[in-house]
C-alpha cells in the first residue's frame, strides 16, 4: 500500500542553524501538507501547496519557512534559523485527488538545542 | 472557545467492550470530518473520512456525524488491546482544505 515517506526521522540541531525536512508524497496525490505537534499539544496545521504554489499558510509558517518540491516526487520544508520553539514532531501530509483523505508521514522528530 | 474541543481522557475500557469517542466544534464551516489513530510517537493514520452529516461504517468502526449540534463521535465495537492509543478528530471546510485536529483521546484497552 501507498504511503508517505519522511525523512530524517530525528534531527538534532543548534539554534540558529538551517535545517530542511524531507518528504516523499503518494505518488498520484496533487496537495501536499506539513502540519506539526509540540510534545503534548494538537496536531497544528503548517501550509498546504498545490500546483507548485502555497496554497494556505498558518501564522506559524513566518518567513523563517519556506516549502519547495525540487523535483516530481520530493516535498521539504526548509526552516532558516531555527528557535528553541520549533522543537517539535513534523509531519508531511499529502491528499487523494478523489476525495481529499489526507495520509499522514510517520514525522520527523526536531530537537533545537 | 475552541474551534475543536476534545477530551483528552485517559479513557480506560475493558477488552470487548464498545470504545465511544467525541468532539464538539463552533465552525459550522466545517463540512469534511476524519478520525485518525496515533500511536506514541508515531504519524496520524487515518481511521474513517466522512462529509456532512450522517453515520458511516467501516468494520468495527462507526462514526457518526451531527453537524446540528456540531457533534461527531466514533464507536470502536469488540475493543482489543491494539486498540489502545490516542484518537484524532480532524475536520476541515474544504475538500483539499487545511484541518483542524481535537486534542486526541487517549484510549486504554485492558485484557
Amino acid at each position: 500500500e501507498p504511503e508517505v515517506t519522511q525523512t530524517p526521522s530525528h534531527q538534532v540541531t543548534q539554534m540558529g542553524q538551517e535545517v530542511i525536512l524531507r518528504c516523499v508524497p503518494i505518488s498520484n496525490h496533487l496537495y501536499f501538507y506539513w502540519y506539526r505537534q509540540i510534545l503534548g499539544q494538537k496536531v497544528e496545521f503548517l501550509v498546504s501547496f498545490y500546483n507548485n504554489e502555497i496554497s494556505e499558510k498558518s501564522e506559524i509558517f513566518d518567513d523563517q519557512f519556506s516549502v519547495e518540491r525540487p523535483d516530481g516526487s520530493n516535498f521539504t520544508l526548509k526552516i532558516r534559523s531555527t528557535k528553541l520553539e520549533d522543537s517539535a514532531m513534523y509531519f508531511c501530509a499529502s491528499s487523494d485527488p478523489r476525495g481529499g483523505q489526507q495520509y499522514f508521514g510517520p514525522g520527523t522528530r526536531l530537537l533545537v538545542l | 472557545q475552541k474551534e475543536v474541543e476534545q477530551d483528552p481522557g485517559p479513557l480506560s475500557v475493558p477488552e470487548g467492550a464498545i470504545v465511544s469517542l467525541n468532539c464538539t466544534y463552533s465552525n459550522s464551516a466545517f463540512q469534511y470530518f476524519m478520525w485518525y489513530r496515533q500511536y506514541s510517537r508515531k504519524g496520524p493514520e487515518l481511521l474513517m473520512y466522512t462529509y456532512s452529516s450522517g453515520n458511516k461504517e467501516d468494520g468495527r468502526f462507526t462514526a457518526q456525524v451531527d453537524k446540528s449540534s456540531k457533534y461527531i463521535s466514533l464507536f470502536i465495537s469488540d475493543s482489543h488491546p491494539c486498540d489502545s492509543a490516542t484518537y484524532l478528530c480532524a475536520m476541515s471546510g474544504g475538500s483539499w482544505g487545511k484541518l483542524q485536529f481535537g486534542a486526541g483521546t487517549q484510549v486504554v484497552v485492558t485484557p
